[in-house]
């Protein structure tokens, strides 16, 4: 049963462009979840998402920061005209059903680095 | 002041040793609490969960909770240089937001052979 998968692993783009990161769940997960890793920072929750729906986005930027999960396909974390600031390690976790008794696995994570 | 505190380290032992590690909190509304182990490169994955005080333990790791200092601990028994790792506390709270995560910023822990 493969892990959540996320891609790609490294992006590089330059001041102004977008950024697309994407995750796929484990399978039989529909509760997706994305962190952000500021250098020297811990995890911080950004948004949480089921299918077609997010559910709570009280972390994420109010601009330029978009996210989505489709009926069909993977969880899009996308950021708009990326500035310097938007380099970090962004975290997908997914979990079977929601609430913290139902645990969390994490991808690998997508690096951003903005230049 | 921060809601989790963690002291990022690094800390380095030798093989055997035992090994604390520590996180203080400053939301009391923080019912869970978990220790997650990164590796280099990779994402975290979970160590060990409790909810509330008290103590748990899985087999060289121990955690404990104390609410009343808003203290938190994982215990290390024979570290292992595969134990060499970030180590990330995280905590929630109770009710419909339970899923949010809070983390510390990590200890980084080196086990030397």
């Amino acid at each position: 049963n493969a892990g959540v998968m996320q891609n790609p692993r490294h992006l590089v783009r330059r001041r102004g462009q977008e950024a697309r990161l994407r995750c796929s769940p484990m399978k039989g997960h529909s509760h997706v979840y994305w962190y952000r890793q500021l250098p020297e920072e811990g995890l911080k929750f950004m948004v949480y998402l089921q299918k077609e729906n997010i559910i709570d986005e009280s972390g994420m930027p109010k601009e330029r920061f978009s996210a989505e999960f489709p009926k069909e396909g993977p969880s899009i974390l996308r950021i708009q005209q990326v500035v310097r600031g938007d380099s970090a390690a962004y975290f997908c976790a997914s979990s079977a059903t929601s609430g913290v008794y139902n645990e969390q696995f994490f991808g690998p994570g997508t690096r951003l680095t903005v230049l | 002041q921060k809601e989790v505190e963690q002291d990022p380290g690094p800390l380095s032992v030798p093989e055997g040793a035992i090994v604390s590690l520590n996180c203080t909190y400053s939301n009391s509304a923080f019912q869970y609490f978990m220790w997650y182990r990164q590796y280099s490169r990779k994402g975290p994955e979970l160590l060990m969960y409790t909810y509330s005080s008290g103590n748990k333990e899985d087999g060289r790791f121990t955690a404990q909770v104390d609410k009343s200092s808003k203290y938190i601990s994982l215990f290390i028994r024979d570290s292992q240089p595969s134990d060499s790792a970030t180590y990330l506390c995280a905590m929630a709270n109770s009710g419909g937001s339970n899923y949010k995560l809070t983390f510390g910023k990590g200890t980084l822990l080196t086990v030397n052979p």
